[in-house]
């Protein structure tokens, strides 16, 4: 069974920096493509960032760039995100989420990030 | 970057059929993905590829891609259907993810 465990969530004060994980298993990890995803209170989703199975191709959305560093460590079949500079409007769930062509089929259960002092 | 632009809200009768439409310059030409999103739960792809449908979604949910709009079509609503769905594309020239706003589903 595929799952997607996220973790690393939490309250952290504008300017402030915080690490998202995401443990994979129930699949070959390294095979696939991964993304992070996200939610503000009350909003749609807005994707985050995406990189490659093997990490040599990373995106980010225009609203983070600069700001977050997506990674993975395959042999820890693990997705990472680190948040620097946060500020109050990523404020959010964040999901990881398994790309396969082009749309996700596997969704973790997300993390809350409160960006609040 | 491409904007998908959904109904903010569709309201329907149980055992009717529900429309929702997911907009975007000339999105017939992009493949279309539609989840299911209910409260407090991440989202589940009901729809992938315009029309082709995951192993375990209901055949009620069937989606078509056309022109400037996209349509998830769900037939027979149930109580269970409540819920908010949202549309999303890839953009190949820019590897970029857009997710249209999200289309929340009451059944009435």
């Amino acid at each position: 069974e595929v799952q997607l465990v996220e973790s690393g969530g939490g309250l952290v004060q504008p300017g402030g920096s915080l690490r998202l994980s995401c443990a994979a298993s129930g699949f070959r990890f390294s095979s696939y493509e991964m993304n992070w995803v996200r939610q503000a209170p009350g909003k749609g989703l807005e994707w985050v960032s995406y990189i490659t199975s093997s990490g040599s191709t990373i995106y980010y959305a225009d609203s983070v760039k600069g700001r977050f560093t997506i990674s993975r460590d395959n042999a820890k079949n693990s997705l990472y995100l680190q948040m620097n500079s946060l500020r109050a409007e990523d404020t959010a769930v964040y999901y990881c989420a398994r790309k396969t062509v082009t749309w996700f089929d596997y969704w973790g259960q997300g993390t809350q990030v409160i960006v609040s002092s | 970057s491409d904007v998908l632009t959904q109904p903010p809200s569709v309201s329907v009768a149980p055992g009717k059929t529900a429309r929702i439409t997911c907009g975007g310059n000339n999105i017939g030409s992009k493949s279309v993905h539609w989840y299911q999103q209910k409260p407090g739960q991440a989202p589940v792809l009901v729809i992938y590829y315009d029309s082709d449908r995951p192993s375990g979604i209901p055949e009620r949910f069937s989606g078509s891609n056309s022109g400037n709009t996209a349509t998830l079509t769900i037939n027979r609503v149930e109580a269970g259907d409540e819920a908010d769905y949202h549309c999303q594309v890839w953009e190949s020239n820019s590897h970029h993810v857009v997710f249209g706003g999200g289309t929340k589903l009451t059944v009435l």
